[in-house]
């Protein structure tokens, strides 16, 4: 069974510009959670998608937006680059079930933005 | 308040011998799932092993245990006879039933097994 892609790995940006990254969740899988890991914040939530619909979002301004489409693939866009924005984001792929789900992440892609 | 505690930033273990790698975690929600994820150089999260607030055992996977001290809040990982391939860094992470499927991490604690 395939696992979690993420593409592109690795990007460089300038700031003021816009990114969009991409997320294949394994199959059968109907849930995408996105995290941002940086040195100095850790690991945090952005947002958590379900058969299309975002059921949670984290606190992240309003430049991080994200959707999930009807093959559960989801992309996250971040608008207006910072140099804070500068990490490694993380794609969690998962049933959905009710209850709590294990997670399984693909490798990640790294954004710098110079 | 941190939802997720690991005091241990950097832990060293010789190779064969058990670890204990520290988790206190803080919620008033009476249902939630405690997790611990290791994460190699390469940046990939790997699931390890989980625990939900109404089991009665530990969970054990494999080398891996969880001891899981409710009223003391706290969700240790134990991996026994360590090798070099366990060097890496480990997260703990807790679910809430009123957040859903949300992780809240710890800051992780960086393993090193010594040959």
């Amino acid at each position: 069974k395939a696992g979690v892609t993420q593409t592109p790995r690795y990007l460089i940006k300038t700031r003021g510009q816009q990114v969009t990254l991409s997320c294949s969740p394994i199959s059968g899988h109907r849930s995408v959670s996105w995290y941002q890991q940086t040195p100095g914040q850790g690991l945090q939530f952005l947002f958590e998608y379900f058969s299309e619909t975002q059921r949670n979002k984290g606190n992240f301004p309003g430049r991080f937006s994200g959707r999930q489409f009807s093959n559960s693939r989801s992309e996250m866009n971040v608008s207006t680059l910072e140099l804070g924005d500068s990490a490694l984001y993380l794609c969690a792929s998962y049933l959905g079930l009710a209850g709590f789900n294990e997670q399984f992440f693909g490798p990640g892609t790294r954004l710098t933005v110079l | 308040a941190q939802k997720i505690t690991q005091t241990q930033p950097g832990m060293f273990v010789q190779e064969k011998e058990a670890v204990t790698l520290d988790c206190t975690y803080d919620t008033s929600d009476p249902s939630y799932g405690l997790f611990w994820y290791k994460q190699p150089s390469s940046g990939e999260m790997i699931f390890l092993i989980y625990q939900g607030s109404y089991d009665q055992q530990n969970a054990t996977e494999g080398r891996y245990s969880l001891n899981f001290q409710k009223a003391r809040k706290s969700a240790n990982l134990v991996i026994s006879a360590s090798q070099l391939g366990d060097s890496a860094m480990y997260f703990c992470a807790m679910s809430e039933t009123n957040t859903g499927n949300q992780f809240y991490f710890g800051t992780g604690t960086s393993l090193t097994v010594i040959p």
